[in-house]
């Protein structure tokens, strides 16, 4: 079945430390997201990629980074600039022109301690 | 930059009650997209609008865009305890690629009461 995969769906780190999220997906979509959740805040957007090799930053882009180096993959880092980690991060992918919404993975829950 | 508010934050119902939700865009959208998120789960795509004054149906489920394209509502008949979870409206600014930024509001979290 076609879907996108986040790995690992919980996540605990030190402070200080950077960690990357994984997010593959096999739609054949050519657009992927990030996003992150926050109780009562939705989700805001962190980087999003249209194209392989290719990424703009979203409306928190700080203390994030990314790379798009095939079309199926589009891992985030957390790095320790990030000054409030701890939250839900969920990737989404959607075909080029999106006439059918966005599909999510089941996200992964990063705990910094 | 576009802000997209959803009003209420919270709704908790009867089963069996009516439930809305609104979304209001800062800026002309060119179409809004619903979401619903189960509790400890993900956002999954309910549907999209496209046209101004569009309405659209699915089962108990009305969705509505503003002649403006700057709000659009859903709204659940006879709500059920399966309609638990938080609703998020989405959109993209009219004039944008179809495929860029959405905007989410912050949701409206229903809560059903059997």
């Amino acid at each position: 079945d076609g879907g996108i995969t986040q790995s690992p769906k919980y996540l605990f780190r030190k402070e200080g430390q950077n960690v990357t999220l994984s997010c593959e997906q096999n739609l054949n979509h050519d657009a992927m997201y990030w996003y992150r959740q926050d109780p009562g805040q939705g989700l805001r957007l962190i980087y999003y990629s249209q194209i392989v090799n290719d990424f703009q930053k979203g409306d928190i882009a700080e203390g994030y980074s990314v790379s798009r180096e095939k079309k199926e993959s589009f891992p985030l880092t957390v790095t320790s600039a990030q000054k409030n980690p701890t939250a839900f991060y969920l990737c989404a992918s959607s075909p080029r022109r999106a006439l059918h919404g966005y599909t999510f993975g089941s996200g992964t829950r990063l705990t910094v301690v | 930059g576009q802000q997209v508010m959803q009003i209420p934050q919270y709704q908790h119902v009867q089963e069996g009650e009516d439930f809305t939700t609104y979304c209001n865009s800062s800026t002309t959208l060119s179409n809004i997209q619903w979401y619903k998120q189960r509790p400890g789960g993900h956002p999954v795509f309910l549907i999209q609008l496209v046209k101004s004054g569009e309405v659209k149906k699915q089962k108990r489920l009305t969705f509505q865009f503003g002649e403006a394209k700057k709000n659009s509502s859903l709204h659940i008949t006879a709500t059920q305890t399966t309609d638990v979870g938080t609703y998020f409206c989405a959109g993209h600014s009219a004039g944008g690629t179809s495929y860029g930024k959405l905007t989410f509001g912050q949701g409206t979290i229903l809560t059903v009461h059997p």
